[in-house]
């Protein structure tokens, strides 16, 4: 079956500039994630979705971060007044449930960067 | 907390020879370890997972790792590697119910 998507793969914003990352997880799949992935940094968790509720935020890195999903499938992660920190590539990944010992399946990412 | 290392952020090696990817963990409760690996503009894909049972973990494409609990390691081994092994490995563990930690990955060349 199909696996993770995400739009764009690749995105070049201005400092400034709004941008929209999508992800179309797995049908079936209940748990949704982001993930940040930064040269040297491996990979850093955003955010957690379990249906269309994110009870965990914690890992947004200020609140110009927001994500949302909607109909228990598809979701966006859009960051406001983009700055040069945010050029990484941002994964996407999909779970049956949030459970640790559920495997995560990945997205190909999306590589943001901002000029 | 629950965290992983990563030592060797890049490790080169000759096709055929053999390979070990250190991965050391820090956790205080029960520990389940995961290896994924990430080619070249892809997404991160499962090599392998411990849960329970047998230290010895095998995996996809000929990669097996050893749970040792009292070093607390789980290094991912290849007998005999091939040049498309060359990507990026990255060892995760759980943090919570849902949250994985993931290391900072290690970069595995193979040279011809």
């Amino acid at each position: 079956g199909a696996g993770v998507s995400q739009s764009p793969s690749n995105k070049v914003t201005e400092k400034g500039k709004d941008v929209e990352l999508r992800c179309d997880p797995i049908s079936g799949h209940t748990a949704l994630y982001w993930y940040r992935q930064s040269l040297g940094q491996g990979l850093e968790f955003l955010i957690y979705f379990q249906g269309n509720s994110a009870p965990d935020k914690s890992g947004l890195p200020s609140d110009r971060f927001s994500a949302e999903r909607t109909g228990g499938s598809v979701s966006t992660l859009t960051i406001q007044r983009t700055q040069q920190e945010d050029s990484a590539v941002y994964l996407c990944a999909s779970s049956f449930s949030g459970g640790e010992i559920y495997e995560q399946y990945f997205g190909p990412g999306t590589r943001l960067t901002v000029t | 907390a629950q965290s992983v290392t990563q030592l060797d952020s890049q490790v080169p090696v000759f096709e055929e020879a053999p390979v070990e990817l250190r991965c050391n963990y820090s956790s205080s409760v029960s520990v389940y370890l995961f290896w994924y690996v990430q080619y070249p503009n892809q997404g991160l894909q499962l090599l392998l997972k411990y849960l329970s049972g047998s230290t010895l973990v095998k995996g996809i494409n000929g990669f097996e790792a050893e749970f040792n609990k009292s070093q607390t390691s789980f290094h991912l081994r290849k007998p005999s590697v091939h040049i498309s092994d060359t990507a990026e490995y990255f060892c995760a563990v759980p943090s919570g119910t849902y949250k994985y930690i993931f290391g900072t990955g290690t970069r595995l060349k193979v040279l011809a």
